[in-house]
C-alpha cells in the first residue's frame, strides 16, 4: 500500500545550522508530494509541493526535490532559525483518491 | 487558495457530553474531509464529507461516534459524541482544490483543540 515514512525526531540544532529531514515514500503511480508545518499551538500550513519527479518545491528558504527514482522528497534548509521550531509532515496525495497520507512527523527544535 | 475557519478554536468538555465543531469555507468546494491529530501523533483521517451524500467513513470511525453534517458546499459540521479523555485531540477539516487539467492540493482550517475530562 501506499505510504510515507520520515525521520523520527526530536531534531535539535543550533540557530544557523543546515537541516535535512528525510522522507521516504511507497507508491504506485505519481503522487503530488507536500511538506506541512505545525507551529506551536496553532494548524497545519502548506510549507512547499512538488507534483511530478525532478520538481523542486521552495518555500521560506526551504526545498525539497521529488525523486522519483530514490522515491523521496527530503527536506532541507541551509541556515535555520528559531522560528523554524515546529513539527514537519511529509505527505503525499493521490489526485484520484484524494487522500492524503501522512507522515508520522518530526519535531525540530532550534537554539538560539 | 481556500480559507477555512473552524469553530471553536479550543474546548474543554466533560465525559459523556458531546461537541459540534463547526468548518467554514470561502470559496464553494466539493470534498471536505475530517481529521483527527491526537497528542503527539500525525494526522488520520475521519471521514471524507460530500455536499448531497453520506459521509464516508475510514476504518475505525462510526457515523454513530462522529456524525457530519454537509447542508452545502461551503460548510460542514463534525460531531464528537459521548466525549471520552481518549477523544482529546485537535480536530481539523480540510478541503480539496484542484481542476482537471491539475493537480489537486488540500488546505486546511487551523484546527479544534478538543480536552475532555
Amino acid at each position: 500500500g501506499n505510504s510515507v515514512t520520515q525521520m523520527e525526531g526530536p531534531v535539535t540544532l543550533s540557530e544557523e545550522a543546515f537541516l535535512t529531514i528525510n522522507c521516504t515514500y511507497t507508491a504506485t503511480g505519481y503522487p503530488s508530494l507536500f511538506w506541512y508545518v505545525q507551529y506551536p499551538g496553532e494548524g497545519l500550513q502548506l510549507l512547499l509541493k512538488a507534483t511530478k519527479a525532478d520538481d523542486k518545491g521552495s518555500n521560506k528558504g526551504f526545498e525539497a526535490t521529488y525523486r522519483k527514482e530514490t522515491t523521496s522528497f527530503h527536506l532541507e534548509k541551509g541556515s535555520v532559525q528559531v522560528s523554524d521550531s515546529a513539527v514537519y509532515f511529509c505527505a503525499l496525495l493521490y489526485s484520484s483518491a484524494s487522500k492524503i497520507i501522512f507522515g508520522s512527523g518530526t519535531r525540530l527544535s532550534i537554539r538560539p | 487558495s481556500a480559507v477555512i475557519s473552524q469553530k471553536p478554536s479550543r474546548d474543554i468538555c466533560q465525559r459523556g457530553t458531546s461537541l459540534t465543531i463547526q468548518c467554514q469555507v470561502d470559496s464553494q468546494v466539493t470534498m471536505m474531509f475530517w481529521y483527527r491529530q491526537q497528542p503527539g501523533q500525525s494526522l488520520t483521517l475521519i471521514a471524507t464529507a460530500n455536499q448531497g451524500s453520506e459521509a464516508t467513513y475510514e476504518s475505525g470511525f462510526v457515523i454513530d461516534k462522529f456524525p457530519i453534517s454537509r447542508p452545502n458546499l461551503t460548510f460542514s459540521t463534525l460531531t464528537v459524541s459521548n466525549m471520552s479523555p481518549e477523544d482529546s485531540s485537535i480536530y481539523l477539516c480540510s478541503v480539496e482544490e484542484g481542476t482537471v487539467n491539475s493537480y489537486n492540493e488540500q488546505f486546511f482550517g487551523p484546527g479544534t483543540r478538543l480536552t475532555v475530562l
